[in-house]
């Protein structure tokens, strides 16, 4: 089975401007959270996205939005970038039932200058 | 609100000790409790998850404990190896997110 992918792995971005995050899936998941991750910190949820609509959403603007696709992927935007978006950007795939754990990608370094 | 602890921050030993992880939360109402694995700049390795009626999952040298009433777990390493190093991040599923401590720094030196 494959796991989860993301792209890219890095990324430097100016103040204001605007990214975009790709994800993809470990087969058989229908559920993809994001997490960001600050130097020294546990990662912090984002939000997650279950058939095609967001459903949970932790202490973040607006100005971070996401998809996900027909096939499960997902997409995390982040508008109007700030340096403290400065992060670990990750991506995890689950199931919807709590009987399965979360498997997570090998994250985008986000550097904003 | 859930908040999740991770006590060592840091720590640092000979190869072949044997070592416990320590992991607190303050709301028992979790559905399970997964350890990862973080190498530096790497993404999460997902190491054990014990569900919520379980007391402990086993996997090779390690083995991860779970006393739900109490707030604790626990991720002991057998005869630790230089290539356990790395940080330990343990996180309890609240509803649909997972919250995370900070993390154990380990370093097994040779």
């Amino acid at each position: 089975e494959t796991g989860v992918t993301q792209s890219p792995t890095h990324l430097i971005k100016t103040r204001g401007q605007q990214v975009t995050l790709r994800c993809s899936s470990q087969s058989g998941h229908n559920t993809v959270s994001w997490y960001q991750q600050a130097l020294g910190q546990g990662p912090q949820f984002i939000f997650q996205y279950y058939r095609e609509e967001e459903n949970g959403r932790g202490n973040f603007p607006p100005r971070f939005s996401g998809l996900q696709f027909p096939n499960y992927s997902s997409e995390l935007n982040v508008n109007a970038l700030e340096l403290d978006d400065s992060a670990l950007y990750l991506c995890a795939s689950s199931l919807r039932t709590a009987l399965t754990g979360y498997t997570f990608g090998s994250g985008t370094r986000l550097t904003v200058v | 609100k859930q908040e999740v602890t991770q006590i060592p921050a840091a720590l640092s030993v000979p190869e072949g000790e044997n070592l416990v992880l320590n992991c607190s939360f303050t709301d028992s109402a979790i559905y399970n409790l997964q350890w990862f694995r973080q190498d530096p700049g790497k993404g999460l390795t997902s190491l054990l998850l014990i569900q919520s009626s379980q007391r402990e999952q086993t996997s090779g040298r390690l083995n991860a404990s779970l006393d739900k009433s109490s707030g604790r777990s626990t991720l002991y390493i057998a005869a630790s190896q230089p290539g356990d190093s790395a940080t330990y991040l343990c996180a309890v599923r609240n509803t649909d997110k997972l919250i995370f401590g900070t993390g154990t720094r380990l370093q097994v030196f040779p």
